[in-house]
């Protein structure tokens, strides 16, 4: 398996556009997480969804944020309008519920920078 | 709340033995893990840690648990330079799929 995939790497934007973060999960995996990674606050969890529904959203900062998991090999979290305090890197994860460790698996992440 | 807390860095030479600790607040988990991160890629799990354990020793590596004071560590035998990376410790809440990680503790090894 290639592992989970994030798209793009790399994201530079200016403030007040649209932008949207994509990942492909490992086949057969139920869950999947999407966590932001700052110097200031560390590794946050945002969202996570099981078999395509989120469950806790708890994380998301504001309204601005959203994320969708229209199937289980994909899923988006769209920053609209995108501000320069949302600048991090952007980490897709997933997971098996039946696997014994409940390890997750992350992607390389996307560097998101708003100017 | 659930908080998990790391000292953010940790630097040592080369053959040395490094220590990273770890607290943790919620006293039902039933996993902890170390997550390694290198530079420019994502997390992966490095090793855990039962609850019902007291110490696990993986070649190099060495977990202590200590659940009555909820602290865990992390020991590495003969640091390489290979070994500088972020390490995060987490724990696995009980009664859902939530798992919470620390802020990493950047380690440094020197030549």
């Amino acid at each position: 398996d290639a592992g989970v995939i994030q798209s793009p790497r790399h994201e530079v934007t200016e403030m007040g556009q649209e932008v949207t973060l994509r990942c492909k999960p490992i086949s057969g995996h139920d869950y999947l997480f999407w966590y932001r990674q700052t110097m200031m606050r560390g590794l946050e969890l945002l969202i996570y969804f099981n078999n395509n529904v989120p469950i806790d959203d708890s994380g998301m900062p504001e309204d601005r944020f959203s994320a969708k998991m229209p199937n289980a090999s994909f899923s988006t979290l769209k920053i609209q309008p995108s501000e320069p305090r949302d600048s991090a890197v952007y980490f897709c994860a997933s997971s098996l519920r039946t696997a014994t460790l409940y390890e997750q698996y992350f992607g390389p992440g996307t560097r998101l920078t708003v100017t | 709340g659930e908080d998990v807390e790391q000292s953010l860095f940790l630097s040592v030479r080369e053959g040395d033995s490094s220590v990273i600790n770890c607290t943790y607040t919620d006293s039902s988990s039933t996993y902890l893990y170390w997550y390694k991160q290198e530079p420019g890629a994502g997390l992966q799990l490095l090793t855990y840690i039962f609850s019902n354990m007291d110490m696990k020793q993986d070649q190099r590596l060495t977990v202590l648990l200590n659940k009555k004071d909820k602290h865990l560590s992390l020991r590495i035998a003969d640091t390489q330079t290979g070994d500088s990376a972020i390490y995060f410790c987490a724990e696995r809440l009980t009664g859902g799929f939530k798992t919470i990680f620390g802020a990493g503790t950047r380690l440094f090894v020197k030549a």
